[in-house]
């Protein structure tokens, strides 16, 4: 079975500031979905990438595969509060299931 | 359209009880899967059923189980509940059943506590 490690585990940060976080496996990721979670609810997909290199952007977020496939960030420009959540990367294993990394919680405060 | 709904949200049972909890898939979508979220273990798969079969199942013992109804409706049955059963229970449904981008669209969970 696949892990995905995520890093930092938790990250603070004031608004306005930019922050990164990070998803990465011993092995190659046929695929790979970044969610956002907020307190008492499901997460919300935000995006998918395929291809290696994929580089991908959802407002001031921006989602990067690297070449090998084996790893993938996650950059927030100029966080606000509203992007406080749990941000779990997941990726979909040989027999179908959607395994999830253990997130990284980002807290923008005021 | 209206997203994958799970009832109740919230409930409390005690040691030894079993539950039920419900999922109804965003209209169209036929695999329903089911994951427990809890803060020591993170995210963890439960259970697949697509048209009304078990197509996958998670490392969780046989006191976990579920369904799914013809209208693509399914739920989990928890029986013989333990205080380690604590935990945010998560439907999600998919439309498209690819192997390579399996997209999954979440409920906002059942919050089950056991005491």
């Amino acid at each position: 079975t696949q892990l995905l490690e995520q890093s930092p585990q938790f990250l603070s940060i004031q608004e306005g500031e930019n922050l990164t976080v990070y998803c990465n496996s011993s092995s190659v990721f046929s695929s790979l979905q970044w969610y956002r979670q907020e307190p008492g609810e499901g997460p919300v997909l935000l995006v998918t990438v395929v291809t290696g290199g994929e580089v991908k952007k959802l407002k001031r977020l921006t989602f990067q595969f690297g070449d090998a496939r084996k790893d993938s960030s996650l950059h927030i420009t100029a966080a606000q509060p509203g992007d406080t959540g749990l941000y779990l990367c997941a990726e979909t294993d040989s027999w179908g299931k959607l395994q999830f990394g253990a997130g990284t919680q980002v807290v923008v405060t005021p | 359209k209206a997203g994958v709904t799970q009832t109740p949200r919230y409930l409390i049972k005690t040691r030894g009880q079993q539950v039920t909890l419900s999922c109804s898939p965003i209209s169209g979508h036929r695999s329903v899967s089911w994951y427990q979220q809890t803060p020591g273990q993170g995210l963890q798969f439960l259970f697949e059923y697509f048209s009304e079969t078990q197509r996958n199942k998670g490392n969780f013992p046989g006191r976990f189980s579920g369904r799914q109804f013809s209208n693509s409706r399914s739920e989990m049955n928890v029986s013989t509940l333990e205080l380690g059963d604590s935990a945010l229970y998560l439907c999600a449904s998919s439309l498209i059943v690819q192997k390579t981008s399996y997209e999954q669209y979440f409920g906002p969970g059942t919050r089950l506590t056991v005491t």
